[in-house]
Parts: C-alpha cells; structure tokens; sequence
C-alpha cells in the first residue's frame, strides 16, 4: 500500500522564524510528487517536483526531493502570519492517482 | 486565472438519497479527478478521468459512485445512496495534458449526510 508519511504533525513558530516541513514516501510506480497549501478549503498548488536535487522556489518557499532516500523538504523562510495552514505532500502515481500525506499544521505568531 | 469551479459548497441530504457534486474544471485541462477529506482526516483520492473513461479509481470508488462528463465543460460525480459516512468535503481537480501531474483543485463541496 502506498504510503506518505509528513512530519512534523504540527508546529508553532513566530514571524521571521525559518521552518522545515519533511514528507517520507513508500510508492510503487512513483511518477512525481507535490506540495499544496491547504488554508480554508481547497489545497493550492506549491510545487511539483520529479528530478532529484533539483530545488525548486517561489519567493520564500523553496523544495527539493531525494528519491534515492524517497523524501522531499519544503522550506519557508522568513515566515510570515499569512503562511499559517497545513502543508500538504502529495505523491503521484499510476493513473495521475495522488496519494497525500496528513499534512503539517504550521501557526506563524506574530 | 483560470480555476476549478465546485456547485454547491455545502449539500445536506437524507440517508439514502442520491446527490450529484458538479464541477467545472479549467477549460483546457483534459484530466479530471474526485477527491474526498472526511472532517480530520487525510485527502484521499477517489477517481481520474481521461478521455470519456475512467483511468483508475481508489477501493473507495465502489458501485454507489459514477462520473460523468456531460458535456464540454461540467464533470459531475454522483453518489446514488448515500450512507452517512459519505459526509466529507468533496474535492474535484483537474490537469493539463502538458503537465498530467500537476493538479489545480476546486473549492470543495461539503456533503452531509443525516
């Protein structure tokens, strides 16, 4: 069974603050894997990313993926109160099928 | 910028009623898919849609569920008798046939079922 495993489950930091978010995969037929931002209602896009060592960025938030080791970090520097929501890893298999992790739940405090 | 489109936001219906969730997905994307998140819990897949036919579809998907592309722009997905533990915020999205894998979704549709 396929398995996407986010960590950590939550954290808390206060503007400015640098974060870490991590997503660990167990896929067969792996094809790409995405990061969403879930705020109230519909995850929104990030990032895809399919090569290895490759970073992608948009402005503050930047990832990468190892699929040697199978995982992904997304990193958001100088955190802002308006990236509060949950961050949602997603990977992508056979038949565009996205498989998503339980996500992580980051607060930015003034 | 184009987005995906979801009517109704919130449907409540009886236990064993039927529902049809419509979408519309971004007008040049060419695969369309149904997710479902039930309140706290993780974002699971229930089925892709290709070319007038379904392409995979999750243990979830069983016969109580069908797609549907009506016409050129709606994707719809129907629930035929709803249980309530069909109560979740259900999600469409859809992807170009340039970057299969990168998936805009809508806005959700939240069903309860009483």
């Amino acid at each position: 069974e396929d398995k996407v495993v986010q960590s950590p489950l939550s954290l808390v930091v206060h503007e400015g603050d640098t974060v870490t978010l991590n997503c660990s995969y167990e896929v067969t037929n792996f094809r790409s894997l995405l990061w969403y931002k879930q705020e109230k209602k519909a995850p929104t896009f990030l990032f895809m990313l399919t090569s290895s060592g490759i970073e992608k960025k948009s402005g503050r938030l930047s990832s990468i993926l190892d699929k040697k080791e199978l995982f992904s970090i997304l990193n958001i520097t100088a955190t802002q109160t308006g990236d509060s929501a949950i961050y949602l890893c997603a990977v992508v298999s056979a038949g565009n099928m996205l498989t998503f992790g339980g996500g992580t739940r980051l607060m930015v405090k003034p | 910028e184009p987005e995906v489109t979801q009517t109704p936001s919130h449907q409540v219906t009886q236990m064993g009623q039927e529902v049809i969730l419509r979408c519309v997905p971004i007008s040049n994307h060419l695969y369309f898919y149904w997710y479902r998140q039930i309140l706290g819990q993780k974002v699971e897949f229930l089925v892709s849609f290709y070319n007038n036919e379904i392409s995979e579809k999750s243990e979830i998907f069983d016969d109580q569920f069908s797609v549907e592309r009506p016409d050129g722009s709606n994707f719809t997905l129907k629930i035929r008798s709803t249980k309530l533990e069909d109560s979740a915020m259900y999600f469409c999205a859809s992807s170009s046939d340039r970057i299969t894998y990168e998936q805009y979704f809508g806005p959700g549709t939240r069903l309860t079922v009483t």
